[in-house]
């Protein structure tokens, strides 16, 4: 059982778009920013959105992310192919001093 | 901007201990903290604690408190976490994860560690 809730899948045709919802509460996503990771199976995790809301650089603005209140959201739009992996979304929770993961979002393109 | 690289896999007998090492290069190692985060078959994501170089200052998940230590050397620029009295369910890929606290997010990310737990 995660400490952030995310949807199991995702899905989409190529060129559409798809969001990504992240719930938690007010000792985690409501105090303290989200992060956003991309994983790819046997690969490292990468950084998509961080500070709820912005891009590292490399990253396609496609991706974006928004919050409020305890929840927050990842968007994709003009899905590709490659756009195929699980999504993470990740704080730190002020209650358990620890940092914590939703359980993770399958995105398929259809 | 930094690499991380992490030791081989490694298979160990329940109730053994396993170390895992993570280098770091390419950035000021003590401006950072190290994350260790674990994906166990079929599961997620799951952050297992984290060491704040500049004071070594540690947080650990409640799931592995006890079991887990987490250090690093600054004269080697290399980070560890110690894991002990494995069981089956400890069987994963570790990975370290370079980790900025004030925002709280890991920007960089060794390629993972398998630690697989059997008799």
């Amino acid at each position: 059982q995660s400490v952030l809730t995310q949807p199991p899948s995702v899905s989409a045709a190529p060129g559409q778009r798809v969001t990504i919802s992240c719930s938690g509460s007010s000792s985690n996503i409501g105090h303290n920013y989200v992060s956003w990771y991309q994983h790819l199976p046997g690969t490292a995790p990468k950084l998509l959105i961080y500070e709820d809301n912005v891009r590292p650089s490399g990253i396609p603005d496609r991706f974006s992310g928004s919050k409020s209140g305890t929840s927050a959201t990842l968007g994709i739009t003009g899905l590709q192919t490659g756009d195929e992996a699980d999504y993470y979304c990740g704080a730190w929770d002020s209650n358990l001093s620890a940092g914590v993961f939703g359980g993770g979002t399958k995105v398929t393109v259809l | 901007q930094g690499l991380l690289v992490q030791s081989g896999a490694e298979v160990k007998k329940p109730g053994a201990s396993v170390k895992v090492s993570c280098k770091a290069s390419g950035y000021t190692f003590t401006r950072y903290g190290v994350s260790w985060v674990r994906q166990a078959p079929g599961q997620g994501l799951e952050w297992l604690g984290w060491i704040a170089i500049y004071n070594f200052k540690t947080n650990y998940a409640q799931k592995v408190q006890g079991r887990v230590t987490m250090t690093a050397d600054t004269s080697t620029n290399i980070a560890y976490m110690e894991l002990g009295s494995l069981t089956s369910d400890d069987t994963a890929v570790y990975y370290c994860a370079r980790t900025f606290e004030y925002y709280w997010y890991f920007d960089l990310w060794g390629r993972g560690t398998q630690i697989t737990v059997s008799s």
